[in-house]
């Protein structure tokens, strides 16, 4: 089992939906759990992070963490079609020494 | 100016060729990363440095080797260059981590293609 999990996709949504991305980890990873976004030929850029259970609001985007079931999710309220990307999952282990990333969900962003 | 700079952004090479990607960094931060994006693979680690005498070893090792010349520079090295190492590699940096820290810094990326 990979470190940490996600669906490929391509998921895809109609302009002004929400949009729900979703992560797993495993039993190495639980430490603090991070959203990147990847724009088609460019590098990563942190868009969330999250570290207790619950969620954590910023903007248009929800991350929500659930430590007992082990998953890590982002919400993206009124999806634009700047939105589309891929949206990476990432995850560190004890003492933050390094990260895990997941294969990543390319989300599309139907006008 | 970028603060973590890739250089070269493109190179094609031959099989057994030597190359050598270049990062450096203008952040001051003392760890830093190279890893390798692979279509459907996500980001896998090949070697990470958390100060200048430290080099570690990440989950796809094998075939590349490293050099932390300075606290901003981490140079990565394929010694003989083999196809299935064709790739999208990215430099990234970091401050130690803890509560509320640990986003990573990338760089642009080096697209490698080995013919």
């Amino acid at each position: 089992q990979k470190e940490v999990e996600q669906n490929s996709g391509p998921l895809s949504v109609p302009e002004g939906a929400i949009a729900s991305l979703n992560c797993t980890y495993s039993d190495r990873v639980s430490q603090s759990f991070f959203w990147y976004r990847q724009y088609s030929g460019k590098s990563p850029e942190l868009i969330m992070s999250i570290y207790s259970n619950g969620d954590k609001e910023d903007g248009r985007f929800t991350a929500q963490l659930n430590k007992a079931s082990q998953y890590v999710s982002l919400l993206i309220r009124d999806s634009q079609p700047s939105d589309s990307a891929t949206y990476l999952c990432a995850g560190t282990i004890y003492n933050f020494n390094k990260f895990y990333f997941g294969s990543g969900t390319k989300l599309n962003v139907k006008p | 100016d970028a603060d973590v700079t890739q250089t070269p952004r493109n190179r094609i090479t031959k099989t057994g060729k030597r190359i050598m990607l270049e990062c450096s960094q203008t952040k001051g931060h003392d760890r830093m990363y190279w890893y390798r994006q692979d279509p459907g693979l996500g980001l896998r680690l090949i070697y990470y440095s958390f100060d200048v005498k430290d080099i570690n070893k990440g989950e796809i090792s094998d075939g590349y080797s490293v050099s932390r010349q300075a606290q901003a520079k981490f140079s990565l090295s394929l010694e003989s260059a083999i196809p299935n190492q064709t790739a999208l590699y990215f430099c990234a940096t970091s401050l130690p981590g803890g509560p509320n820290t640990g986003e990573l810094f990338f760089g642009e990326g080096s697209r490698l293609t080995v013919l």
